[in-house]
């Protein structure tokens, strides 16, 4: 059973620059959900995807996005960087509907972005 | 608004003897708690979680325990070892673990020799 794995692991951009995160899924999950997590913070919920589709979204701006794929891999595209994006996002797979449910989320070792 | 809060950012505890590591909440709607430990460079790992029609929950040297009146949960860890040194963050979800997580700012365990 592979884990959940996240590319690239570390990026630079500068401000008003865009950026897109990549993440696979562990085998057998349909679920992903996105988290940013600042220096000295816990991580906070960006938005999931189940389905290809977004199922809840945290309170970020409409300039970060996410698509989930038919592999249910997924990608977090956010627009226009500022300073204050700076973080590690984390890529979390779970699994949901069907006889197997995973009532756990299980994290990726996340993407550093630093945005100068 | 924190809705998870873990108010010690730190603690040190000697190798054999008990860790407790504390979480408190303030939104009631929140029915599944759960506790991860995060080393440096590496995403967060699944240690254990309690739903909360239990208050109580183990799993090997791991126990959770619920108090739903206070808006309080625990981890145990005992005996503490030294590769417990990590930070350990609670996490709360108002459906079950695959739902949206509200994290806590975490605490820094070290374990002492």
């Amino acid at each position: 059973e592979t884990g959940v794995t996240q590319s690239p692991t570390h990026l630079i951009k500068t401000r008003g620059q865009q950026v897109t995160l990549r993440c696979s899924s562990q085998s057998g999950h349909n679920t992903v959900s996105w988290y940013q997590q600042a220096l000295g913070q816990g991580p906070q919920f960006i938005f999931q995807y189940y389905r290809e589709e977004e199922n809840g979204r945290g309170n970020f701006p409409p300039r970060f996005s996410g698509l989930q794929f038919p592999n249910y891999s997924s990608e977090l595209n956010v627009n226009a960087l500022e300073l204050d994006d700076s973080a590690l996002y984390l890529c979390a797979s779970s699994h949901k509907g069907g006889s197997k449910v995973s009532d756990t989320q299980y994290f990726g070792p996340g993407t550093r972005l630093t945005v100068l | 608004d924190q809705q998870v809060k873990q108010n010690s950012p730190s603690l040190s505890v000697q190798e054999g003897r008990i860790s407790i590591l504390n979480c408190d909440y303030t939104n009631s709607m929140f029915d599944y708690f759960l506790w991860y430990k995060k080393y440096p460079a590496e995403g967060p790992t699944f240690l254990i979680s309690i739903s909360s029609i239990k208050d109580k929950n183990e799993d090997g040297r791991f126990t959770v325990f619920l108090n739903k009146s206070a808006k309080h949960l625990s981890l145990h860890i005992v005996p503490s070892q030294p590769g417990d040194s990590a930070v350990y963050f609670c996490a709360a979800s108002r459906a079950f673990g695959n739902e949206k997580l509200t994290f806590g700012t975490g605490t820094r365990l070290t374990i002492i020799p």
